[in-house]
């Protein structure tokens, strides 16, 4: 049972580039949360989704920043016209369920240059 | 809003030595509390949780007890080990209700390094 699978590991863009970033939730989960790490500080909260909706996007800022999981596939976060601010950490985590053990993915590491 | 503290690091100790790391949260309602592991260049690990108060979460040797009158949860170890440095990291989830969806928020996390 393979874990929750980000790709990729390592993402460099130049500023003004567009950043995607995949998760693949665990088998038999359906819930996935994204969250971002800014160097020396802890996660941050982004967006939530369930298969086909976003359920709380209050974390997400509100320009350049979007999130799908469609009903197949990976869920995509994506990241318009980058900005040096943007570099960090992107996590994802998946649940079966809104009170249940969250997974982690190993992270895609953004660096704007 | 919710908020997780942890204590600053980062936090130095000898192989054997005895380990804490503070956190205190605020939050409205009845918040599960973790704790969870990073070793560098890998995701989070959940190392122990807690669901309500008084009780004891533990883990490889870590011990966590859920203190609602002082809003605590704070992290201990009797015996470090080198394989133990790591991030750690205290957060909360609040799933049993209104809009918080599960969603967990973090403390900054304490750099942990065990020397031989």
């Amino acid at each position: 049972n393979a874990g929750v699978m980000q790709n990729p590991r390592h993402l460099v863009r130049r500023r003004g580039q567009e950043a995607r970033l995949r998760c693949s939730p665990m088998k038999g989960h359906s819930h996935v949360y994204w969250y971002r790490q800014l160097p020396e500080e802890g996660l941050k909260f982004m967006v939530y989704l369930q298969k086909e909706n976003i359920i709380d996007e209050s974390g997400m800022p509100k320009e350049r920043f979007s999130a799908e999981f469609p009903k197949e596939g990976p869920s995509i976060l994506r990241i318009q016209q980058v900005v040096r601010g943007d570099s960090a950490a992107y996590f994802c985590a998946s649940q079966t369920g809104r009170n249940t053990e969250a997974f982690f993915g190993q992270g895609t590491r953004l660096t704007v240059v | 809003g919710n908020s997780v503290t942890q204590m600053e690091g980062p936090v130095t100790l000898s192989e054997e030595a005895f380990l804490t790391i503070n956190c205190t949260y605020t939050a409205t309602g009845y918040p599960s509390l973790f704790w969870y592991v990073q070793y560098p260049g890998e995701g989070l690990q959940l190392l122990l949780k807690a669901t309500k108060a008084d009780d004891k979460g533990s883990n490889k040797g870590f011990e966590a007890t859920y203190r609602k009158e002082t809003t605590s949860f704070h992290l201990e170890k009797g015996s470090v080990q080198v394989s133990d440095s790591a991030v750690y990291f205290c957060a909360l989830s609040d799933a049993g209700g209104g809009t918080s969806y599960g969603k967990l928020t973090f403390g900054q996390g304490t750099i942990l390094t065990v020397h031989p």
